[in-house]
């Protein structure tokens, strides 16, 4: 059964450090998201991506984060100075349609120090 | 706003029995999807089951099922003949503009 794949599993990074989460959606999905899940806290939204571009995103998701499909598979999201409060886990998901069931990958854990 | 209220932070349930979470939600939307996941200590997110706003007939997967009452906004998922495997967190989501709103979930422990 295909599904979403994740990497790194466990990131840690120092406060003002670039980093990229990647993720490989399945393949015949044509929407990607990311999520973010702060230790005890509930899923949050962050960004939704279609056709090559940012169809909606969040509060959360300010010009400290940005999303790219470099190419045919990969789903990035980068964030580009770290701050403590960035420490969470973050999950991908696709779909095949818009307003359907989202596939999640494992998520990456990102410990910002 | 679309917001999703999960009232019961933690339950337990003993092995083989059946137990009830419930989850309401607000929108004005008519047309809109509902959803279960499951989060194991694995931490990955698992679709348990969905369920459309227009169809009245209640979704089931093998042992879930949910209760849907659309006049109340009120989403809740039963599970019978609880198994250890169940232990878990499980979030109700909702999905407008092509995102989820999660609700805070429940912490559900299976008893031996």
């Amino acid at each position: 059964e295909p599904e979403v794949t994740q990497t790194p599993s466990h990131q840690v990074t120092q406060m003002g450090q670039e980093v990229i989460l990647r993720c490989v959606p399945i393949s015949n999905h044509l929407y990607f998201y990311w999520y973010r899940q702060i230790l005890g806290q509930k899923v949050e939204f962050l960004v939704s991506f279609y056709n090559n571009e940012i169809s909606e995103k969040s509060e959360i998701f300010d010009d400290q984060f940005s999303v790219e499909r470099p190419d045919g598979s990969n789903f990035t999201l980068k964030i580009r100075s770290t701050k403590l409060e960035d420490s969470a886990m973050y999950f991908c998901a696709s779909s095949r349609r818009q307003n359907y069931e989202q596939y999640f990958g494992p998520g990456t854990r990102l410990t910002v120090t | 706003a679309q917001t999703v209220t999960q009232s019961q932070p933690e339950m337990s349930v003993q092995e083989a029995e059946t137990v009830t979470l419930s989850c309401t939600y607000d929108t004005s939307e008519s047309n809109y999807y509902l959803f279960w996941y499951k989060q194991p200590p694995s931490r990955q997110m698992i679709l348990v089951i969905r369920q459309e706003a227009y169809k009245q007939q209640n979704a089931t997967e093998n042992r879930f099922s949910v209760n849907f009452q659309k006049a109340a906004k009120s989403f809740s998922l039963k599970i019978s003949d609880s198994q250890l495997g169940d232990t878990a967190m499980y979030f109700c989501a909702f999905i407008f503009r092509n995102q989820f709103y999660f609700g805070t979930g429940t912490s559900l422990t299976v008893i031996p």
